[in-house]
């Protein structure tokens, strides 16, 4: 079956590091994606990994290890305006793009 | 560049009227799919298309249809609407191999 697990619900200090784990079972694997959505908003791209390793950008990280069926999401220097859910998403193999997301995950930076 | 439209915004309907949602996206992208999102329960896809003429059943197809004429426009039709059916409903577009755009969402009620 279809399986991608994130916690519900974070909190961290602004200034601060901030890890968001993603386990995933899917029956196909063509890459994750961590993608940011505030509150009555469209999800937005944040990071994508198809190979093992670290992605990083700027203020943000993803790590995947295939093996494992796990990435994370790791925000540096935590702003007030990364407040918000970060989904998690598995793209399933073959040619038809589909994501599988995952429930999210809420983060609430405190001052 | 408008990215991915989504018309209307909001749209409140009674049990058994049947409307189509709008979807728009001007970046000549080849997949379009549709994804409900309900509180807890995180994306799920409704349909999808990999490109003018095809489109495929996603999680959750019941009590929806949609049709892909064009490369730009991919609507969702509800058939006779149900309370079931409440939700935010985000279309999405991409290329092969690469992360999805959404639209600003459609928040629907039926009452």
């Amino acid at each position: 079956g279809q399986n991608i697990d994130q916690p519900t619900e974070m909190t961290a200090t602004e200034g601060a590091i901030v890890q968001i784990n993603c386990t995933y079972q899917t029956s196909g694997f063509n890459g994750l994606f961590w993608y940011q959505q505030h509150a009555g908003e469209a999800p937005t791209f944040l990071s994508y990994n198809v190979l093992d390793g670290l992605e990083e950008k700027g203020r943000i990280s993803s790590f995947l290890s295939r093996s494992k069926g796990y990435s994370y999401l790791l925000l540096k220097e935590l702003q007030m305006k990364d407040s918000a859910s970060y989904l998690c998403a598995v793209r399933e193999g073959g040619a038809t793009n589909k994501l599988i997301f995952g429930t999210g995950t809420l983060l609430a930076v405190q001052p | 560049n408008a990215g991915v439209t989504q018309t209307p915004k909001f749209q409140v309907l009674k049990t058994g009227q049947s409307m189509t949602l709008q979807c728009a996206q001007d970046m000549n992208h080849e997949y379009m799919s549709w994804y409900r999102q309900d509180p807890g329960m995180g994306l799920r896809l409704i349909h999808y298309s990999v490109g003018a003429g095809i489109t495929d059943q996603g999680e959750v197809p019941n009590g929806y249809n949609v049709s892909r004429s064009t490369t730009e426009d991919f609507p969702l039709r509800l058939l006779s609407a149900a309370p079931s059916q409440t939700s935010v409903y985000f279309c999405a577009s991409s290329d092969p191999g690469t992360f999805s755009t959404f639209g600003s969402g459609t928040r629907l009620t039926v009452v």
